[in-house]
């Protein structure tokens, strides 16, 4: 079945260490994209990709970096830069003309 | 810049209701229009996608609505369930990205 891993669930870190989030897609699809997600708070996109090896910020950047160099893959670091990295964090992928498509969410805790 | 808007931010009806759920939107130059369902703890799920060029699209005892020219678009539910209970997003496509709703919480009551 075709579909969007994320993993792992739910992930705890200390303060001021770095911490990379997996997302992997099977769907084929060009885009994909990060969002977080906090309470009382709608979807704030990350990051994003349209294509292999290609990338751009999205709305809160800032503290966080990715990489595209797996059609499949797009991995998303949370480094010690970012003040409030306590989120759930969601991954998409999209092909043309359809739906977005996500990942069950990693709930990334640090204390 | 874009911005997405969801009325009622709650809503809890007993089952067997029909209900409409309401987005907003400040930007009408958009390619599709989505309307995703929220499980708590979980990801997204896509319940229906309007291209821009589309006025509505229907699954089951989902419909839903699109007036670009207004900003708007309409999540209608037919006789509510328990199992309908969840957060519902709408979410806009403009140039290269989406802009997400804050959500609807739907309870329904058996």
């Amino acid at each position: 079945d075709g579909g969007i891993t994320q993993s792992p669930k739910y992930l705890f870190r200390k303060e001021g260490q770095n911490v990379t989030l997996s997302c992997e897609q099977n769907l084929n699809h060009d885009a994909m994209y990060w969002y977080r997600q906090d309470p009382g708070q709608g979807l704030r996109l990350i990051y994003y990709s349209q294509i292999v090896n290609d990338f751009q910020k999205g709305d809160i950047a800032e503290g966080y970096s990715v990489s595209r160099e797996k059609k499949e893959s797009f991995p998303l670091t949370v480094t010690s830069a970012q003040k409030n990295p306590t989120a759930f964090y969601l991954c998409a992928s999209q092909g043309a003309n359809s739906p977005l498509h996500f990942g069950n969410g990693t709930r990334l805790t640090v204390t | 810049k874009q911005e997405v808007t969801q009325i009622p931010a709650a809503l809890s009806v007993p089952e067997g209701e029909n209900l409409v759920l309401n987005c907003s939107f400040t930007d009408s130059a958009i390619y599709n229009l989505q309307w995703f369902r929220q499980d708590p703890g979980k990801g997204l799920t896509s319940l229906l996608l309007i291209q821009s060029s589309q006025r509505e699209q229907t699954s089951g005892r989902l419909n839903a609505s699109l007036d670009k020219s207004s900003g708007r678009s309409t999540l209608y539910i037919a006789a509510s369930q328990p199992g309908d209970s969840a957060t519902y997003l709408c979410a806009v496509t403009g140039f290269q990205k989406l802009v997400f709703g804050t959500g609807t919480r739907l309870l329904v009551s058996p």
